[in-house]
C-alpha cells in the first residue's frame, strides 16, 4: 500500500526539541522531493520545509529557518524534521507529502 | 513571498449546484517551460488534504472529472460542477513556483 506514516509528535516544552519522522512504503521515495506541512489547530495549512529527491537541496519558511532541519534516509525511505528552539507558534498538526500523498499527520504541542 | 488570496463561497450550497472557487497569486505562477504552478488541493473534515489539481489544469489520479481547474498567469478558478455531499470541506490553492509554497488561506464549501 502507498503511504506515508509520520511518528514523533506530542507534548513539549518552549525551547525544547523534537524529532519527527516519516516512513514512507508503496513507492519508490527516492525519486521524490518531501516537503512537511503544518496546520495549526483551526487554521489552514502552512508549508513548512522541502528537501529534494537526493537532499541534496533543501529549503524553509523563514520562522523556522535555523530552528526546523529537514533530512532523508533513502535507505530508510524515511523524512525527518528535526525542530530545535521550539516556539508556542510551532504548535500544529505536521504533515509530510509528496504533495500527492499525504500522510495523516502527528500533533505537536509546544507548551509548559 | 508570493502572497496566495482566495474568495469565499455563498454558503451552503445547494445540492447539484455549480460552484467556483477563485484564487489570487501575487506574483504570475507561469514559468518559462510553459506549465503554471498552481495546485488544488481539497481537505474533508478531519482528514489529510488531498490533491484535486496541478500545473493549474490538469488533475490528479483517480479526481472526478467534476473539478477543473482553469486561469491565467496570476488568476484561477476551481469549478466543482455538480456539488456533492463528498465535496464538502476546505479548498486550498498553492503557489508551486517559488520556495516558499505558499498556501491561499482557505474557501469553505458547506452543503444545504
Amino acid at each position: 500500500e502507498v503511504q506515508l506514516v509520520e511518528s514523533g509528535g506530542g507534548l513539549v516544552q518552549p525551547g525544547r526539541s523534537m524529532k519527527l519522522s516519516c516512513a514512507a512504503s508503496g513507492f519508490t521515495f527516492s525519486n521524490y522531493g518531501m516537503a512537511w506541512v503544518r496546520q495549526a489547530p483551526k487554521k489552514g495549512l502552512e508549508w513548512v520545509a522541502y528537501i529534494s529527491y537526493d537532499g541534496g537541496s533543501t529549503y524553509y519558511r523563514d520562522p523556522v529557518k535555523g530552528r526546523f532541519t529537514i533530512s532523508r534516509d533513502n535507505a530508510k525511505s524515511t523524512l525527518y524534521l528535526q525542530m530545535d528552539s521550539l516556539r508556542s507558534e510551532d504548535t500544529a498538526t505536521y504533515y509530510c507529502t509528496t504533495l500527492n500523498l499525504w500522510g495523516q499527520g502527528v500533533m505537536v504541542t509546544v507548551s509548559s | 513571498d508570493i502572497v496566495m488570496t482566495q474568495g469565499a463561497l455563498p454558503n451552503p450550497v445547494p445540492s447539484g449546484e455549480s460552484v467556483s472557487i477563485t484564487c489570487r497569486s501575487s506574483k504570475s505562477l507561469l514559468y518559462s517551460d510553459g506549465k503554471t504552478y498552481l495546485n488544488w488541493y481539497l481537505q474533508r473534515p478531519g482528514q489529510s488534504p488531498q490533491l484535486l489539481i496541478y500545473w493549474m489544469s490538469t488533475r490528479a489520479s483517480g479526481v472526478s472529472d467534476r473539478f477543473s481547474g482553469s486561469g491565467s498567469g496570476t488568476d484561477f478558478t476551481l469549478k466543482i460542477s455538480g456539488v456533492e455531499a463528498e465535496d464538502v470541506g476546505v479548498y486550498y490553492c498553492q503557489q508551486g513556483l517559488e520556495f516558499p509554497n505558499t498556501f491561499g488561506a482557505g474557501t469553505k464549501l458547506e452543503l444545504k
